[in-house]
């Protein structure tokens, strides 16, 4: 399976302010069809995952645009420009070019 | 609005079987690849197993590869996990998802223990 670095682990931030989080794959995420298939996703307490960024940088429908994500081949990063409340949760990276898709380990996001 | 359903979960000893439904609304369910996801506290989120619209490709991760198997029935907009041969370490949350991961039921919980 693909070897999967999610940083860090855990967050601490102060409302307002900014929050990133990494995610750094052993191999390409570049598919053979040219696309890179790495989505994030946000898993607030009590609740079902959700995704929020599909295709490296795409935002679903109804994600806030204070959340970006950016990358490219292995490196790929989640930025929440002024972290609210309500963003309080567990963040994941994913991967689905190679099988199996793949998970990252989870970035816990708390208000400092 | 897009509402996917599972159930079918609950306590079952090693060896034992489980078979869970997911019940999807608010898309073309015949038109969608779907999933199959687990959370354990131990492993976090693993992809289980998914199917393509018409059922004729599906695929698994080895952990459940002979023991599990993902079915459909698109005139009932309906998704199952046929669980055989349940191990303690497959205790999880089971959630169903669609194309993309986009859309996630709220998950159904199954445990194996003695």
């Amino acid at each position: 399976d693909v070897v999967i670095t999610q940083s860090p682990l855990s967050l601490s931030v102060t409302l307002g302010q900014p929050a990133s989080i990494s995610c750094r794959f052993g191999e390409s995420l570049v598919h053979s069809d040219g696309n890179t298939y790495l989505s994030w996703f946000q898993q607030r307490p009590g609740q079902s995952p959700r995704r929020l960024i599909y295709k490296v940088s795409n935002r679903d429908s109804g994600v806030p645009d204070r959340f970006s994500a950016s990358g490219s081949g292995t490196d790929f990063t989640l930025k929440i420009s002024r972290v609210e409340a309500e963003d309080v949760g567990v963040y994941y990276c994913m991967q689905g070019t190679h099988w199996p898709t793949t998970f990252g380990q989870g970035t816990r996001l708390e208000i400092k | 609005e897009v509402q996917l359903v599972e159930s079918g979960g609950g306590s079952v000893q090693p060896g034992g079987s489980l078979r869970l439904s997911c019940e999807v609304s608010g898309l073309t369910f015949s038109n969608y690849w779907m999933h199959w996801v687990r959370q354990d506290p131990r492993k976090g989120l693993v992809w289980v197993s998914r199917i393509t619209p018409d059922g004729s490709s599906i695929s698994y991760v080895d952990p459940v590869k002979g023991r599990f198997t993902i079915s459909r029935d698109n005139a009932k907009n309906t998704l199952y996990l046929q669980m055989n041969s349940l191990r303690v370490e497959d205790t999880a949350v089971y959630y169903c998802a669609s194309e993309g991961l986009a859309y996630w039921g709220r998950g159904t919980l199954v445990t194996v223990s003695s």
